[in-house]
């Protein structure tokens, strides 16, 4: 059964500072990743997706790589801003009986202070 | 297009009545995925559509909910006789088909108290 954890689960932090968000999968056969923002109370807007032949994907102040071998991603924020704050969550798209569905880990709850 | 739509956004229901939730997906996306999500965790699979046909249902997904997807358009989500447990946002999302190379765009969601 795949098992998605994101790591940390809270994070403060003043603005400007880069951070990494972490997120773990116990299965490394995966078809795709995909990094989401939820504001709260909100839906989720997707942010980066990476493809099982890739390895990183940018888009503007966030790069997020991809290593199934050892069933990790990372999110990479450069230059934090208060606007950044929201949850972010870490997805995995794993086939089961050949239709494919999105794995969710709990999320990382960032806040980024002025 | 502008995206997915969810309606209604928000629901107030009483213990023991029947809500019906819709989704709207992106028109050319030809699959169509319910989830639900409590306070402080990632969203839960719970149905999962390829054009009208319901392919997946997950065992959260007990004998009181039921989903349709009429001719491959829009989707609805049924729960009949609520509980405080069914207390949730419940999102859905769309994808096209392609090889490998999957994107989920998600509805706003809608947020279901039960009271």
């Amino acid at each position: 059964k795949q098992e998605v954890t994101q790591i940390p689960a809270a994070l403060s932090v003043p603005e400007g500072e880069n951070l990494v968000l972490n997120c773990s999968f116990t299965d490394s056969a995966i078809y795709n990743l995909q990094w989401f923002r939820q504001d709260p109370g909100k839906g989720l807007t997707s942010l980066l997706l990476i493809q099982s032949s890739q390895r990183e994907q940018t888009s503007g102040r966030l790069n997020a790589s991809l290593d199934k071998s050892s069933g990790r991603s990372t999110l990479y924020i450069a230059a934090s801003q208060p606007g950044d704050s929201a949850t972010y969550l870490c997805a995995v798209v794993k086939g089961s009986g050949g239709y494919n569905k999105l794995i969710f880990g709990a999320g990382t709850r960032l806040a980024v202070h002025p | 297009d502008t995206g997915v739509s969810q309606d209604p956004r928000h629901k107030i229901t009483k213990r023991g009545q029947n809500v019906t939730f819709r989704c709207d997906p992106i028109s050319e996306h030809n699959r169509l995925y319910w989830y639900r999500q409590t306070l402080g965790q990632g969203p839960e699979f719970l149905t999962y559509f390829q054009n009208e046909a319901q392919l997946e249902k997950s065992r959260l997904l007990s004998d009181r909910f039921s989903a349709e997807r009429p001719k491959g358009s829009f989707s609805t989500l049924e729960i009949q006789r609520t509980e405080q447990g069914d207390s949730a946002m419940y999102l859905c999302a769309s994808s096209l088909e392609a090889e490998h190379n999957y994107g989920y765009t998600f509805g706003s969601g809608t947020r279901l108290t039960v009271v």
